[in-house]
């Protein structure tokens, strides 16, 4: 089936740092992929649309200067979280649309932050 | 505004017995339904999916029904077993937006032996 590998894994970082979280489809063309973030015991929220080739779309109250998403290619998309503080610490997933699947999405493996 | 609804955080059920994971909408633009299962620190794990023209899908073990006039689908798991221990997360695709899904809040599922 289709893979979409999430590096890193776990991230600790100092405030005022920036990160950087990539998501690379292996098997498949991903023209679309979705990044969301899950605080505990709470829903994966849809941060972020990402079109290869153009603009990342921002679900409201997302702020795209703070979360930079890039989609230069049609198998890697990152998310770089910019001067980041501790209530950025959460957990971020990663999801590739894949076309012509009764599952439609795959996920990432997600990336624990941890902003001390 | 909570579009999707999981209002069981946790369910415990003896294995062999039927698993029930309720799951509640409001956006009657949502077209697509899926039950993803999922544990701590992994990404989520594609169980089943059902279209909003049909009112039943089964996939061994799992069945979804969906019913649209009372916006609630739900997830049948039979016989259960103790390693479908989990989250278990629905989440539905608005039509014509890009395919992003709305997640539920998620029921935690214990199965004991």
């Amino acid at each position: 089936g289709a893979v979409v590998s999430q590096h890193p894994s776990r991230v600790i970082c100092k405030s005022g740092t920036s990160v950087k979280i990539e998501c690379r489809s292996l098997d498949f063309q991903a023209t679309t992929m979705f990044w969301y973030r899950q605080f505990p015991k709470q829903s994966l929220m849809l941060m972020a649309t990402s079109n290869e080739g153009s603009k990342a779309t921002y679900e409201q109250g997302v702020e795209k200067d703070k979360f930079l998403i890039n989609h230069a290619s049609l198998t890697l998309s990152t998310l770089t979280v910019t001067s980041a503080h501790p209530e950025d610490s959460s957990f971020y997933i990663c999801s590739g649309y894949v076309v012509g699947t009764n599952y439609g999405y795959t996920f990432g493996s997600g990336t624990r932050l941890t902003v001390v | 505004d909570q579009q999707v609804k999981q209002n069981s955080p946790s369910l415990s059920v003896q294995e062999g017995r039927i698993s029930i994971l309720n799951c509640d909408y409001t956006n009657s633009m949502f077209d697509y339904f899926l039950w993803y299962k999922k544990y701590p620190a992994e990404g989520p794990t594609f169980l089943i999916s059902i279209s909003s023209i049909k009112d039943k899908n089964e996939d061994g073990r799992f069945t979804v029904f969906l019913n649209k006039s009372a916006k609630h689908l739900s997830l049948h798991i039979v016989p259960s077993q103790p390693g479908d221990s989990a989250v278990y997360f629905c989440a539905a695709s608005p039509y014509n937006q890009g395919g992003k899904l709305i997640f539920g809040q998620g029921t935690e599922l214990s199965v004991k032996p």
